[in-house]
């Protein structure tokens, strides 16, 4: 079992609704999570970071954190075909390593 | 804002050549880390350097080595290179490495193809 799992996907969303996409880790000591877009091709870019329960909301952007229940998830309303990329969820585990998961692929339908 | 600056940003070596690659970090982030992503792989980390000391190894290869200088930016130099080196190498950095709160920024990435 990989310590960080996201569903390879691709999720499929149409435009103008609310992509979900999903992230489990398997340290309870994880204290820091982070969702990173990148294009094929291209660097991965910091989308939210969350450190705490709860909501974090940016934007048309919210994280959702749940330690109790291991996992961390990316809400994104009001999807828009720019936003097709692949998604990698990230934690900093208790060795305060970055441990990456192996990314959802989303593509939003015009 | 300034970014993280990665040199060269393509690179065609033969097998069993040397690359080098160069990553100059966000000014005043201290911490450097080097990943290697192949094609339709996530990134999967090699090594970090905090203060210019080793801070962590993952996956790097004992044909790479690399090192982070005085002025903070670092160079991963690859020996004996092998096809399955080709992949893009990205660099990143951060304040004070992985405490809570801290972020990594990466930089455009190295495309590295070996032939």
């Amino acid at each position: 079992q990989k310590e960080v799992e996201q569903n390879s996907g691709p999720l499929s969303v149409p435009e103008g609704a609310i992509a979900s996409l999903n992230c489990t880790y398997s340290d309870r000591g994880s204290q820091s999570f982070f969702w990173y877009r990148q294009y094929s091709g291209k660097s991965p870019e910091l989308i939210m970071s969350i450190y705490s329960n709860g909501d974090k909301e940016d934007g048309r952007f919210t994280a959702q954190l749940n330690k109790a229940s291991q996992y961390v998830s990316l809400l994104i309303r009001d999807s828009q075909p720019s936003d097709s990329a692949t998604y990698l969820c990230a934690v900093s585990n208790s060795n305060y390593q970055l441990i990456w998961g192996a990314g959802t692929k989303l593509i939003i339908k015009p | 804002a300034a970014g993280v600056i990665q040199s060269p940003r393509h690179l065609i070596k033969e097998k069993r050549e040397t690359a080098t690659l160069k990553c100059y970090p966000i000014p005043r982030h201290d911490t450097v880390y080097w990943y290697q992503q192949g094609p339709g792989q996530d990134p999967q980390f090699l090594i970090s350097f905090y203060e210019k000391m080793q801070s962590d190894k993952g996956s790097i290869p004992d044909r790479f080595s690399a090192q982070q200088f005085s002025d903070y930016h670092s160079e991963l130099n690859m020996s004996s290179l092998e096809l399955g080196d080709s992949a893009l190498y990205f660099c990143a950095s951060s304040q004070g490495g992985h405490a809570v709160g801290n972020t990594i920024y990466f930089g455009e990435g190295s495309w590295l193809t070996v032939v």
